[in-house]
């Protein structure tokens, strides 16, 4: 079975600077694709951001940006020019490709807080 | 559109009663599943439904009952509650993905469940 690894429980960034959130999975698949998700106080779960591992290209969206390193399994985020909206938790998550359906398993979290 | 609605948002239950958790969703998805959040394990999967009168076991099935006679609808039963089932249930779904397929996960915005 497929496991996520946050190894981060909670992380602190100021205003307008950038955090790095770290992310390794294990799995003897080759194809897969790999998610990062934003949980604000409200526990609305968003999509922040998505890389199918047949990519080498990172995947990136606006202020957030991933580098997906396929041989060492890691799939880190980076927030870029942090924004208080940005205080969340961050799920990283992992899905087979071999799989129909849409089966995701998800890392413990990672808290990020925003310093004014 | 609603997307995925969940009911209720909170609910209290003395270890022994049961409930059902209501899921519903108006996008027409073949795919949904109930995930259970607990603090540091991020979310992990119950039950899930490829499609009407089709369910299987996620990752945490045991003393969780589900049934999808509907398109629409996927409830979750809880038929004897226990103080481990304390916890934040989250619904989702999506359109049925096969291995090449990634359409994304559609989250309700979850029930807080405490039980005494």
């Amino acid at each position: 079975a497929q496991t996520v690894t946050q190894s981060q429980p909670e992380m602190s960034v100021q205003e307008a600077e950038t955090v790095t959130l770290s992310c390794t999975y294990d799995t003897s698949e080759s194809d897969y694709y790999l998610f990062w998700y934003k949980q604000p106080p409200s526990r609305q779960m968003i999509l922040v951001i998505r890389q199918e591992a047949y990519k080498q290209q990172n995947a990136t969206e606006n202020r957030f940006s991933v580098n997906f390193q396929k041989a060492a399994k890691s799939f880190s985020l980076k927030i870029s020019d942090s924004q208080l909206g940005d205080a969340a938790m961050y799920f990283c998550a992992y899905r087979s490709a071999s799989a129909a359906g849409n089966k995701l398993t998800f890392g413990g979290g990672t808290r990020v807080l925003v310093k004014p | 559109n609603a997307g995925v609605t969940q009911t209720p948002k909170f609910q209290v239950l003395k270890t022994g009663q049961s409930m059902t958790l209501q899921c519903a969703q108006d996008m027409n998805h073949e795919y949904m599943s109930w995930y259970r959040q607990d603090p540091g394990m991020g979310l992990r999967l119950i039950h899930y439904s490829v499609g009407a009168g089709i369910t299987d076991q996620g990752e945490v099935p045991n003393g969780y009952n589900v049934s999808r006679s509907t398109t629409e609808d996927f409830p979750l039963r809880l038929l004897s509650a226990a103080p481990s089932q304390t916890s934040v249930y989250f619904c989702a779904s999506s359109y049925f993905n096969s291995p090449s397929m990634n359409s994304p996960l559609h989250f309700g915005n979850g029930t807080r469940l405490t039980v005494t």
